[in-house]
């Protein structure tokens, strides 16, 4: 089964500062990978995906994540956060078993001061 | 629709109630998924289906949870004889397909439930 681990529970920023939310993957095969944003009280956000064509991703709102094989990693950045980035983070695998069933890590709340 | 929608938005009820919760996927998109988020469990599946029927029903927690889908448009999530553990916020998605990792499934905004 596939799985992802987000490292962080929490990550606090200053503004204009930059975002670094990590994740770790684990696959029996070349993954799906995506990234989704939560805003209070508001549905989930895809920020971006990688399906295993270029492995440095850009994403909405300034955001890019780069898949590393070697080190099974999908970390998501941004160089300068800004305040409406608060939200809570998702790093998620997709297994294609003959449907597209997405396993979400346990998130990593972003707290960004002014 | 613009999005995809879900209601009730909140849902309070007794423990042992029955519940549904409705979800109109986006026009078109023939995949649909259950989510349920809770601050225990996190972000788990539920169920998917293509068109009207569920190949995949093993994310359900108990035969309390049943779902279907008619017209393969809206579908509803059915809660028997509630529990204080069934208490999360349900999540509906849908996708213009079931396979494949480039397609997005699009996130409705939830429906709170809390069991008392």
């Amino acid at each position: 089964a596939q799985s992802v681990t987000q490292l962080d529970s929490h990550v606090s920023v200053s503004e204009g500062t930059p975002v670094l939310l990590r994740c770790n993957y684990s696959s029996s095969y070349s993954p799906s990978l995506f990234w989704y944003v939560q805003h209070p009280n508001k549905g989930l956000q895809l920020l971006l995906k990688y399906t295993s064509a270029a492995t440095l991703v850009k994403g909405i709102n300034g955001f890019e994540a780069e898949f590393k094989k070697s080190e099974t990693s999908f970390h998501l950045t941004k160089p300068s956060a800004h305040m409406s980035d608060a939200a809570e983070y998702f790093c998620v695998v997709s297994e294609d078993t003959g449907f597209q069933k997405l396993v979400f890590g346990t998130g990593t709340r972003l707290l960004v001061s002014p | 629709g613009a999005g995809v929608s879900q209601s009730p938005s909140n849902k309070v009820t007794e423990k042992g109630k029955d519940v549904e919760l409705r979800c109109d996927p986006i026009s078109g998109h023939t995949a649909l998924y259950w989510y349920r988020q809770s601050l225990g469990q996190g972000l788990e599946f539920l169920i998917y289906f293509q068109g009207n029927s569920a190949p995949d029903k093993s994310g359900l927690p108990s035969d309390r949870f049943s779902a279907e889908r008619t017209g393969g448009s809206v579908s509803t999530l059915t809660i028997q004889r509630t529990q204080q553990e069934d208490s999360a916020v349900y999540l509906c998605a849908s996708s213009l397909v079931s396979s494949g990792g480039s397609y997005e499934q699009y996130f409705g905004p939830g429906t709170r439930l809390t069991v008392t």
